[in-house]
C-alpha cells in the first residue's frame, strides 16, 4: 500500500539553525499535511499543501509539495526553542484515511 | 471548551483488564478516529466512523471495539489487556468523510500503561 517515508527521524541543532524534514511517497499524493506534535502533547495540523509545486509560508516555517506531488518537505529558518517537537507529515490513502509518516523528532541546544 | 476531549488522560491497568477511553468532540465534525501511537511515535489509524457509521477497520485485534453513540462521540473498549497495548491513544475528528483530505484535530491522548 502507499507509504510516507519521512526523514531523518531525528536532529539536533543548535539555537538559531536551520532545520529541514522531507517527506516522500510511492505513489503521487492529491495532498500533503504536517503536523507538530510537541513532547507530551498530542499533534496539532500546521497545513495542508494541494497543488504541484506549491509553496506556503508560516513566519519562519516553509513548506514546499513537490512538482510531481510525491514529495515535500518542511524547513525552519533560525530555530527557537519553541520549535522543539515531533513533525510529522500525512498523505491520503483512499478517500477516508491518512498515512502518517515516521516523523521527525527535532532537538534544539539553546 | 476543549474540542477533543479524551477521557482518562492515564490509565495504569493489570494485564487481563478490560477498560475503556471516551472520546468527544465539540466541533460538529461528523467522522472520528481512534490513532495508536507507540513507543518510536508512529501514529498508526485504528478505526475511523462518520455518523456512528464504522468506515476504517484497520488490522486491529478483535480485542478492540469501538463504539459511537452518536456523531460527537467515539469510544474505544478493550477487552484482555496485553503487554503490547501500552501505547498513547488519540482521538482525533475531521469535518466530512473525505477524512483523508480534511485536517484532523486531535485530542490530548491517553496513556494506557498496562503493568
Amino acid at each position: 500500500g502507499q507509504q510516507v517515508m519521512q526523514i531523518p527521524q531525528y536532529q539536533h541543532v543548535q539555537e538559531g539553525e536551520d532545520f529541514t524534514t522531507y517527506c516522500n511517497s510511492s505513489t503521487t499524493l492529491s495532498n500533503i499535511q504536517w503536523y507538530k506534535q510537541r513532547p507530551g502533547g498530542h499533534p496539532v495540523f500546521l497545513i495542508q499543501l494541494v497543488k504541484s509545486g506549491e509553496v506556503k509560508k508560516q513566519k519562519r516555517l516553509t513548506f514546499q509539495f513537490g512538482e510531481a506531488k510525491k514529495n515535500s518537505s518542511l524547513h525552519i529558518t533560525a530555530t527557537q526553542t519553541t520549535d522543539v517537537g515531533t513533525y510529522f507529515c500525512a498523505g491520503p490513502r483512499g478517500a477516508q484515511k491518512l498515512v502518517f509518516g515516521q516523523g521527525t523528532r527535532l532537538t534544539i541546544n539553546p | 471548551d476543549t474540542a477533543v476531549s479524551q477521557t482518562p488522560k492515564y490509565l495504569v491497568t493489570q494485564m487481563g483488564n478490560d477498560k475503556s477511553i471516551k472520546c468527544e468532540q465539540n466541533l460538529g465534525h461528523d467522522t472520528m478516529y481512534w490513532y495508536k501511537q507507540d513507543s518510536k511515535k508512529f501514529l498508526k489509524i485504528m478505526f475511523s466512523y462518520n455518523n456512528k457509521e464504522l468506515i476504517i477497520n484497520e488490522t486491529v485485534p478483535n480485542r478492540f471495539s469501538p463504539k459511537s453513540p452518536d456523531k460527537a462521540h467515539l469510544n474505544l473498549h478493550i477487552n484482555s489487556l496485553e503487554l503490547g497495548d501500552s501505547a498513547v491513544y488519540f482521538c482525533a475528528s475531521s469535518q466530512d468523510t473525505g477524512g483523508s483530505n480534511q485536517p484532523q484535530h486531535f485530542g490530548d491522548g491517553t496513556r494506557l500503561s498496562i503493568l
